[in-house]
């Protein structure tokens, strides 16, 4: 079974630049979730849906962030204008429903803003 | 509200040397709880889970009770070996639709042979 998929794996952007995540969930995945880590501490939760529909983005900064999941599959997440304190790695996750005992992440994108 | 306090990191153990992690939580009713391992450069791996009190989840060796009483989810492995090095986060999933994993701060060990 494939596993969820995040591209890209590394960017570095300058302030004020703009940047959008992309992700893959794994097939069947109704809930898909974003999540913030910044180093040292554990992964925020920014937005999570169900299917295409946003269930939390009560996390998201929406004057910068936004996030969409059309046709409820893959997802993406941009930041537009990025601040230095952006910095950190954004994850995805996926479980087959709300609640679910169990989520799976990718990889991750690790961004730097310089 | 819901939260996850771990203790700091890093641990540094030696190989074969008895490990425990604490985990307390915070939360309204009966969450799940879970611990999630990160090895270097790899993504976030359920290692194991409880899903209501005395609840032992178990998997390679690591183990953790789920304490209603103590509010806990101690993280315990008899010997570790070095391919253990990685980053430990405790989690708690509140038990209702619409909601999503919380995490703590994560503990990184280190295992030298």
């Amino acid at each position: 079974e494939a596993g969820v998929a995040q591209s890209p794996r590394y960017k570095i952007i300058e302030k004020r630049q703009s940047v959008a995540f992309w992700c893959n969930p794994i097939s069947g995945h109704a809930t898909l979730y974003w999540y913030q880590q910044i180093l040292g501490q554990g992964p925020k939760l920014l937005i999570q849906f169900q299917n295409n529909g946003v269930v939390d983005d009560s996390q998201l900064p929406k004057d910068r962030f936004s996030a969409e999941r059309l046709k409820g599959v893959d997802s993406t997440l941009k930041i537009q204008p990025a601040k230095l304190e952006d910095s950190a790695v954004y994850l995805c996750a996926s479980s087959s429903s709300q609640g679910n005992t169990e989520a799976f992440f990718g990889q991750g994108t690790r961004l730097t803003v310089v | 509200g819901n939260s996850v306090t771990q203790m700091e990191g890093p641990v540094t153990l030696s190989e074969e040397a008895f490990l425990t992690i604490n985990c307390t939580y915070t939360a309204t009713g009966y969450p799940s709880l879970f611990w999630y391992v990160q090895y270097p450069g790899e993504g976030l791996q359920l290692l194991l889970k409880a899903t209501k009190a005395d609840d032992k989840g178990s998997n390679k060796g690591f183990e953790a009770t789920y304490r209603k009483e103590t509010t806990s989810f101690h993280l315990e492995k008899g010997s570790v070996q070095v391919s253990d090095s990685a980053v430990y986060f405790c989690a708690l999933l509140n038990n209702r639709a619409g909601t999503a994993l919380i995490f703590g701060k994560g503990t990184t060990l280190s295992v030298s042979s």
